[in-house]
């Protein structure tokens, strides 16, 4: 069964400083991983997309990695600001031909303060 | 500016009745689909359209039911069939291929009572 499992589940941070959540998956066959910001009562917006090739991906502050062989993903961010705080999800694609199947893991409440 | 539209954002319902939930995109997008967000659980697809006049069902589609006569729009139903209808509903579309993302309303919470 393809799992994506992201830790920590919640994390609460002063502004400025960074953190890195982590997404740990068993998908197959591996098609691309995505991150996705999601705010409270809103839809998720993608941040970023990586396939295979790729170990590392940044968006501005955001920087992911994917290391294939181990399965594993995070998603840095640095100098958080208040407007960082959402729930942040992981998503593996798995392909099949034609077709794209994509779980998605639980998120990571992240809280910025002052 | 290019986007989706879900209609209404709050929606409230007495069990038994069926409900429709409206999804809206000026992107341009082939596909469309529509996801169920429950807390403490990841999205999960209830039905998915490729193009227009078909569908297909996503994996928890009991009790839902679409159309797609518009490329533009993918209303879905929320039927009397369905045993648990309170929770987040998100719409999305996107281009076709595997490297592409998915764009996203932002949503309609049901509540049945």
């Amino acid at each position: 069964k393809n799992q994506v499992e992201q830790s920590p589940q919640s994390l609460i941070i002063l502004e400025g400083k960074n953190c890195t959540l982590q997404c740990n998956y068993t998908v197959s066959p591996f098609s691309n991983l995505r991150w996705y910001k999601q705010d409270t009562g809103r839809g998720p917006v993608s941040l970023t997309i990586m396939t295979f090739s790729e170990n590392t991906k940044s968006n501005g502050r955001y920087t992911a990695t994917l290391d294939a062989d181990t399965k594993q993903s995070s998603l840095h961010i640095t100098a958080s600001q208040l407007s960082d705080s959402a729930s942040y999800i992981c998503v593996v694609s798995a392909s099949t031909g034609t077709a794209s199947k994509l779980t998605f893991g639980t998120g990571t409440r992240l809280q910025v303060t002052l | 500016d290019g986007g989706i539209t879900q209609s209404p954002k709050y929606l409230f319902r007495k069990e038994g009745q069926n409900v429709t939930l409206s999804c809206e995109q000026n992107l341009n997008h082939d596909a469309m689909y529509w996801y169920r967000q429950d807390p403490g659980q990841g999205l999960r697809l209830i039905y998915y359209s490729q193009i227009v006049n078909d569908f297909q069902k996503g994996d928890i589609a009991e009790g839902y039911s679409v159309s797609r006569e518009k490329k533009e729009s993918f209303p879905l139903t929320v039927t009397s069939a369905q045993k648990n209808p309170t929770a987040f509903y998100l719409c999305a579309s996107s281009n076709t291929g595997t490297l592409v993302a998915l764009h996203f309303g932002n949503g309609t919470r049901l509540t049945v009572t």
